[in-house]
């Protein structure tokens, strides 16, 4: 059983570049979402989703855009990659449900560089 | 922001010793969850909580939901060496939303 799974693990970008990473999970988790981890600050949510073809914003979403075609798929889109875009991506996933919604299973992690 | 407050920032301790962190918030929480970071993976669940007042124990961990909703803590008992790595407590505002707001986390080190 794969989980969530994200690629690429690591990635180095120049500033202005624009990338996708992926995510996907073979739970059939209804809720997804798209952190952000930086030292001394914790997880920040970016974006997140209840469901196909609804996507909502979190904390701090600026310079990120997601779409949500189907239940197993989440990818997260840097349009114009900036230094402060440097840092650790996870997707997370999750059943609806008050018992349920906020155990979130994380993928490994995704390292961005922008140089 | 920020909007959990979460302590000691790091703690070094002695194999077989007990640790206790605490999460703090100004803001009322219908959930908190405390998770585990291990060096180059992501977080994983440890214990979730759902009721302002609720204990519960996995193992040799012990959280609590503060009866305000706008604490929890969680203490580990008799440390050692694999308990190393990151903590986070995290807290849903509202139920059913799969939304986390999360603590800086506590970096534990055991020394054997």
């Amino acid at each position: 059983n794969a989980g969530v799974t994200q690629t690429p693990k690591f990635q180095v970008l120049k500033t202005g570049q624009s990338m996708t990473l992926q995510c996907a999970q073979d739970m059939n988790h209804e809720y997804m979402s798209w952190y952000r981890q930086d030292p001394g600050m914790g997880l920040r949510l970016i974006h997140y989703s209840v469901g196909a073809g609804i996507t909502d914003q979190g904390e701090v979403p600026n310079g990120y855009n997601v779409s949500r075609s189907t239940t197993e798929d989440f990818p997260l889109r840097l349009l114009s990659a900036a230094p402060s875009q440097t840092s650790v991506y996870f997707c997370a996933s999750s059943y609806p449900g008050t018992g349920g919604s906020g155990e979130l299973f994380f993928g490994e992690g995704s390292r961005l560089t922008v140089l | 922001g920020q909007q959990l407050n979460q302590s000691p920032q790091s703690m070094f301790i002695q194999e077989g010793e007990d640790v206790s962190m605490n999460c703090t918030s100004s803001s009322i929480f219908n959930t908190w969850l405390w998770y585990k970071q291990d060096p180059g993976e992501g977080p994983v669940l440890l214990i979730a909580l759902y009721k302002a007042g609720e204990l519960t124990s996995n193992g040799r961990l012990t959280a609590q939901f503060g009866i305000t909703r706008k604490d929890s803590f969680l203490n580990i008992s008799a440390s050692i060496p694999s308990d190393v790595g990151i903590y986070f407590c995290a807290g849903q505002k509202v139920s059913n939303t799969g939304k986390l707001i999360f603590g800086q986390g506590t970096t534990l080190q055991v020394k054997p």
